[in-house]
């Protein structure tokens, strides 16, 4: 089993729809959590951070649970320019800082 | 503010020989970190310096990979000699740490490395 673990996707949705992502990792001892954004044959950039109170920014917004070791990432009004892999990355301090990613969710926004 | 540079953008190598990596990160940011994408894969934690010091390198994937970060600055990632299955895309990140186990790395374009 993946330490962290994500949607299959893809996901294929028009304009203006509402999606939401998955993730889930099994490392109890996580202790940071993001949501990374990667376009076809770039580096990840970072769109945002997760807290357990969940957090927004714009149209995205973020929840952690941590009782269930879960992670959300809600986009609305979706854009063509969303359309990306949204990649889902837990830090832990277990024998050393990793950092773990997930294999991404491909997300295609269509007009 | 300048991001975090890697070169070269692409490499072509043949088996057996060597290529260096090089990782500037964003200024003032004392952590860097080594990570992996081979294709059809997610990307794989190599290793992590604070400064100039190995934090962890368990990621590396055997002997024939040696990282360094003299002076704390830029880092270098070798590969010698070269196999065919360490083709893929290497990522840097660099981050400032705010709290322990906190902390958001910044990526630089990665170099796609291809061992014939």
């Amino acid at each position: 089993r993946k330490e962290v673990e994500q949607d299959p996707g893809p996901f294929n949705v028009p304009e203006g729809a509402t999606v939401a992502f998955n993730c889930t990792y099994s490392n109890s001892a996580s202790q940071s959590f993001f949501w990374y954004r990667q376009d076809c044959r770039k580096e990840p950039k970072l769109l945002m951070s997760v807290y357990s109170s969940g957090n927004e920014d714009g149209r995205f917004t973020a929840q952690l649970n941590r009782a269930s070791q879960y992670i959300s990432l809600l986009i609305r009004d979706s854009k063509l320019s969303d359309s990306a892999t949204y990649l889902c990355v837990v830090n832990h301090l277990t024998g050393g800082f990793k950092t773990i990613f997930g294999a991404g969710t491909r997300l295609f926004v269509k007009a | 503010e300048a991001g975090v540079t890697q070169f070269p953008s692409h490499s072509v190598i043949e088996k057996g020989q060597t290529v260096t990596l090089r990782c500037d990160p964003i200024s003032g940011h004392d952590n860097l970190y080594w990570y992996r994408r081979v294709m059809g894969k997610e990307i794989k934690f190599l290793l992590h310096f604070v400064k100039e010091s190995k934090q962890d390198e368990s990621g590396m994937p055997n002997n024939r990979f040696l990282a360094e970060r003299t002076g704390g600055t830029y880092s270098t990632l070798k590969v010698q000699p070269a196999e065919l299955e360490d083709s893929g895309v290497y990522f840097c990140a660099s981050s400032q740490e705010r709290r322990a186990g906190y902390n958001e790395q910044f990526f630089g374009p990665g170099t796609r490395l291809t061992v014939l």
